[in-house]
């Protein structure tokens, strides 16, 4: 059964508008949590992370916003570009273990 | 900069034969990872290895085995291959746990007729 869960496969933004992407997770000894992006043909790269013992990480344009009482994570991109058109993995971890469990992926259309 | 190099970049194999795909990083990782990526899964962890002269199974281990031939390089070899094997597959390294990010390559298409 999947831990990490984007309920959204897909998203469509028109430009300069902000995208909101949403991931849950089930497990609750997950205490650490990351941001993929992918493009076509080439492997996902990091965007943005967050740990528990915080609420919200901003870098640049992208906010990922994390409630723990809901096992629920958000990232928010402001304003979205043409460039953010791309496959986005939510992820989630724990500290002390070496595997990080990822969630199917919401596509982002960026529209012009 | 190199990162995470993987080949073959795509391979078409027939059900039963055999294959080893390849992984080698340059930023001095402890710590390789193998994911396949199928529509609607995302990413699900095949094998991983802690450490050179460790490795451990993930989530989907079955069908596959790997080798941490030094620090540098892990490969991912597939004894029988299967239709359901059809995937895009991706390694991964990082310095160790915690909140290290992922580096990862840009994949290793396999079909499996």
């Amino acid at each position: 059964d999947q831990q990490v869960k984007q309920n959204s496969p897909s998203l469509s933004v028109q430009e300069g508008r902000i995208s909101i992407l949403n991931c849950d997770y089930t497990n609750s000894m997950f205490d650490y949590f990351l941001w993929y992006k992918k493009y076509p043909a080439e492997g996902p790269t990091f965007l943005i992370s967050i740990s528990s013992i915080k609420d919200k990480n901003e870098d640049g344009r992208f906010t990922v916003f994390l409630n723990k009482s809901a096992k629920h994570l958000s990232l928010h991109i402001v304003p979205s570009q043409p460039g953010d058109s791309a496959v986005y993995f939510c992820a989630a971890g724990e500290s002390n273990d070496y595997k990080l469990s990822f969630g199917a992926g919401t596509t982002v259309t960026v529209r012009a | 900069n190199a990162g995470v190099t993987q080949t073959p970049k795509f391979q078409v194999l027939k059900t039963g034969q055999s294959m080893t795909l390849q992984c080698a990083q340059d930023m001095n990782h402890n710590s390789m990872y193998w994911y396949r990526q199928d529509p609607g899964m995302g990413l699900r962890l095949i094998y991983y290895s802690a450490s050179e002269g460790t490795t451990d199974k993930g989530e989907v281990p079955n069908g596959y085995n790997v080798s941490r031939l030094n620090k540098r390089e892990f490969s991912l070899r597939l004894e029988s291959a299967a239709p359901s094997q059809t995937s895009v597959y991706f390694c991964a390294s990082t310095s160790g746990t915690g909140y290290e990010k992922l580096f990862f390559g840009s994949g290793t298409q396999l079909s499996v007729l």
